[in-house]
């Protein structure tokens, strides 16, 4: 089983509604990122969190949110989806400062 | 802020041919680096690391130096396979107690026949 899931990994919607990407990890590990991946701009950090009650902003926070539900799940929510937030969502962990340890991804698609 | 400048473009080449893919960095103080890859379909896999000036992170045949003098973090491979066709990012970690990841833009590396 893979140590860091995504859910779900494909998901199209519509302008304006709420959608919710979960994360799950098994690895045991205190800090959770998640970025998105756009084609020729690398990836770039939308919110990260140290523990349950730390959450920080990343580069591109303005129009999403998160919530670490628990030190395994960290959710990124979009509030009001639109069009320029399709792209590639990425879940990563790590322990401290070391490497980060990335999900699959969820590709999202906004009408 | 800490940022990370690859190499423009995709990169054919042809099977068993040397492959380098140039990463260049800025940054305040002494981050790590690392060169990530990226399988079709999948997420990022770590390749490899280095930690300090003049440490050589090494992984798959994969080879890159930490060089401080040049602010460089170069990827080198001898002979490439058709199964290394895959998008390579260079990042860099802050140290300073954060460790988020700036990533280049990725290079798309193609392995032909």
């Amino acid at each position: 089983d893979a140590d860091v899931t995504q859910t779900p990994r494909n998901r199209i919607t519509k302008t304006g509604k709420r959608i919710m990407l979960e994360c799950s990890q098994t690895k045991g590990h205190d800090r959770m990122y998640w970025y998105r991946q756009d084609p020729g701009l690398g990836l770039r950090l939308i919110y990260y969190s140290f523990d349950v009650k730390d959450i920080n902003k990343g580069e591109i926070s303005d129009g999403y949110s998160v919530s670490r539900q628990a030190q395994a799940k960290f959710s990124l929510s979009l509030e009001s989806a639109i069009p320029n937030q399709t792209a590639l969502y990425f879940c990563a962990t790590s322990v401290g400062v070391n490497e980060q340890f990335f999900g699959p991804g969820t590709r999202l698609t906004v009408l | 802020g800490d940022s990370v400048t690859q190499m423009e473009g995709p990169v054919t080449l042809s099977e068993e041919a040397f492959l380098t893919i140039n990463c260049t960095y800025t940054a305040t103080g002494y981050p790590s680096l690392f060169w990530y890859v990226q399988y079709p379909g999948e997420g990022l896999q770590l390749l490899l690391k280095a930690t300090k000036a003049d440490d050589k992170g090494s992984n798959k045949g994969f080879e890159a130096t930490y060089r401080k003098e040049t602010t460089s973090f170069h990827l080198e491979k001898g002979s490439v396979q058709v199964s290394d066709s895959a998008v390579y990012f260079c990042a860099l970690s802050d140290r300073g107690g954060n460790n988020r990841l700036a990533f280049g833009k990725g290079n798309q590396v193609v392995v032909i026949p």
